[in-house]
């Protein structure tokens, strides 16, 4: 069965913390992973990664797929409270009920930022 | 400007009634989906469509219909057959056949009276 599992589920640090969170993925016929942020309402895009080792970066976020391994980071360096919300992994697979379009969800990591 | 509008923003339903929940593009997407979020989740797809008149069923479709009778419109009705129907919903549209992400609406918190 696909699945994707991010870790931490979720995280409490202060500002100006550098910190790190996982997705890894076991998809079939995997074509791309995404990260999103949501905070209150839609979830917004961050980042697609389809190629191993190219890394995407904006501003003070970078994230970086594993191929090989099967997992994602994604980065978020001096953190701030605006960076608080729930950081979702998804991953978009071939054959995913028939549709390209369709994504797997992971269940998501809550990130509290402290001032 | 270009966006996924869904409402209402929060919906109450009593027992045995069935709502509906809107869910508009002005995106020119071909491609509409459906989630259901509850608390510590992640999105579980309920139904998709890929094109006009057409869609599928995703994870969760038990208790839910759709239809898709324009291009720009995918509504969805929590029917009483939904036992649980207590969650935040979202809607997402997205160019098909492209790696293109999915962008989403604002969501509809559904609550039980």
């Amino acid at each position: 069965e696909d699945k994707v599992v991010q870790s931490p589920l979720s995280l409490v640090v202060h500002e100006g913390d550098t910190v790190t969170l996982n997705c890894s993925y076991e998809v079939t016929n995997f074509r791309s992973l995404l990260w999103y942020k949501q905070e209150k309402k839609a979830p917004t895009f961050l980042f697609m990664l389809t190629s191993s080792g190219i890394e995407k970066k904006s501003g003070r976020l970078s994230s970086i797929l594993d191929k090989k391994e099967l997992f994602s980071i994604l980065n978020i360096t001096a953190t701030q409270t605006g960076d608080s919300a729930i950081y979702l992994c998804a991953v978009g697979s071939e054959y995913y009920g028939g549709s390209q379009g369709n994504l797997i969800f992971g269940k998501g990591t809550k990130l509290s930022v402290k001032p | 400007d270009g966006g996924i509008t869904q409402s209402p923003k929060y919906l109450f339903r009593k027992e045995g009634q069935n709502v509906t929940l809107s869910c508009e593009q002005n995106l020119n997407h071909d491609a509409m989906y459906w989630y259901r979020q509850d608390p510590g989740q992640g999105l579980r797809l309920i139904y998709y469509s890929q094109i006009v008149n057409d869609f599928q069923k995703g994870d969760i479709a038990e208790g839910y219909s759709v239809s898709r009778e324009k291009k720009e419109s995918f509504p969805l009705t929590v029917t009483s057959a939904q036992k649980n129907p207590t969650a935040f919903y979202l809607c997402a549209s997205s160019i098909q056949l492209s790696n293109q992400p999915q962008h989403f609406g604002d969501g509809t918190r559904l609550s039980i009276l």
